[in-house]
């Protein structure tokens, strides 16, 4: 079954803590990216990975961090320097460039 | 900066009525423009991907046409059906295969 994973789906976290989502996929894509939603907006770009072991800022990449060890997984961290962390989390792969992105389910993440 | 903006916020329609998104955007060079259904606390499905030198796509009861030089893009829906409630986003693609999105339009198709 082809596609991309986000774990877990609802994620609480204490104001100051550090929290890292997941995002795997099996589609064998190059290139991965996070992005946020909030209410009644669209999706902003957060990271970016065109490659194993690069990456690029997006749009809103203060208070979080990215790594790209492995091609199937692009875990985002999102840190205590982040202002506002409440909002929706989603994960999307495309084989590579101008090729159609697929989105995870996402995970939403509530700090308080 | 791109901006993208959909027009309207929300609509809502009987059922079997067909019915126009619309979706415009200020930086004309863009690669791609595609639109995607989001459900309630879901993830985004990929309905039509417009190719920049594409006019229009067509998928079943779905088409989406593209017209670049206007900065305009627009989804009909045919025969609408409650199924077809949901939030719809519109969102360019530009150089590195980043997406700008729309606010999206939500969707209501009452039975």
């Amino acid at each position: 079954d082809g596609g991309i994973t986000q774990s877990p789906k609802y994620l609480f976290r204490k104001e100051g803590q550090n929290v890292t989502l997941s995002c795997e996929q099996n589609l064998n894509h190059d290139a991965m990216y996070w992005y946020r939603q909030d209410p009644g907006q669209g999706l902003r770009l957060i990271y970016y990975s065109q490659i194993v072991n690069d990456f690029q800022k997006g749009d809103i990449a203060e208070g979080y961090s990215v790594s790209r060890e492995k091609k199937e997984s692009f875990p985002l961290t999102v840190t205590s320097a982040q202002k506002n962390p409440t909002a929706f989390y989603l994960c999307a792969s495309s084989q590579g460039f101008s090729y159609e992105q697929y989105f995870g389910p996402g995970t939403r993440l509530t700090v308080t | 900066k791109q901006e993208v903006t959909q027009i309207p916020a929300a609509l809502s329609v009987p059922e079997g009525e067909n019915l126009v998104l619309n979706c415009s955007f200020t930086d004309s060079a863009i690669y791609n423009l595609q639109w995607f259904r989001q459900d309630p606390g879901k993830g985004l499905t990929s309905l039509l991907l417009i190719q920049s030198s594409q006019r229009e796509q067509t998928s079943g009861r779905l088409n989406a046409s593209l017209d670049k030089s206007s900065g305009r893009s627009t989804l009909y829906i045919a025969a609408s059906q409650p199924g077809d409630s949901a939030t719809y986003l519109c969102a360019v693609i530009e150089y590195g295969n980043k997406l700008v999105f729309g606010a999206g339009t939500i969707l209501r198709v009452k039975s």
